[in-house]
């Protein structure tokens, strides 16, 4: 079974409006990190935000949050205000403890922003 | 400034000649990878170590080799590149631990091989 599954290939969204990127996960590690990246066509592979496993709150940094349903195993992004350089490859991952060294990552979503 | 580097950052070559793409961290961390990514994919662990001296296969080890002589350097070496070796590859470094902000990736090298 996949680990991690991004169902979307690509999404597009208009300029200043919101968008939801899915993630869902399948692990049996009680202890477990969540990890979005972000790759501009670029290449490099940038951090936006990561959630614990046992972390009460959703994770949010700047205009990224984590909708982290921890029952459904999904840790959905959320962008808000979505603006032109937001368009890049959207990387959802997981790290779990037992494999302290290795991300476990999705296919992707391409995500396009419209003007 | 807390990075990984690696080199080179594009490479063409051709089938069967032997290469080496280098990195090297400067945080002192314990934990490194290499990664590679392919379309649809997403990325996937080649090796990985624990520390120096201490290495084992990932997903796709195959046709690729490792050595961790020393903490800050994690080489990936290909003995006989294959075509079906053509992909970005990422090498990165962590700590013990699931904190997000510890997880670094090198700027990435792309390898084509004819």
């Amino acid at each position: 079974a996949q680990k991690i599954t991004q169902t979307q290939p690509g999404m597009f969204v208009q300029e200043k409006e919101a968008v939801t990127l899915d993630c869902t996960y399948d692990t049996s590690d009680p202890s477990y990190g969540l990890f979005w990246y972000k790759q501009p066509s670029s290449g490099e592979m940038i951090f936006l935000i990561y959630q614990g496993s046992y972390d009460q709150q959703n994770a949010t940094e700047g205009r990224y949050s984590l909708n982290f349903q921890k029952a459904r195993k999904s840790a959905n992004l959320v962008i808000s205000a979505s603006q032109l350089g937001d368009s890049a490859m959207y990387f959802c991952a997981m790290r779990e403890w037992e494999y302290g060294n290795k991300l476990v990552f999705g296919a992707g979503t391409i995500l396009r922003v419209k003007s | 400034e807390a990075q990984v580097t690696q080199n080179p950052r594009y490479l063409i070559t051709v089938t069967g000649k032997k290469l080496t793409v280098t990195c090297s961290q400067n945080m002192n961390h314990e934990y490194m990878s290499w990664y590679r990514q392919d379309p649809g994919l997403g990325l996937r662990q080649i090796y990985y170590s624990m520390n120096v001296e201490v290495t084992d296969k990932g997903d796709v080890p195959e046709g690729y080799k490792v050595s961790r002589k020393e903490k800050r350097n994690f080489p990936l070496i290909l003995e006989s590149p294959s075509p079906n070796q053509t992909s970005l590859y990422f090498c990165a470094s962590n700590n013990k631990g699931l904190s997000g902000n510890e997880q670094f990736f090198g700027p990435g090298t792309r390898l084509t091989v004819l």
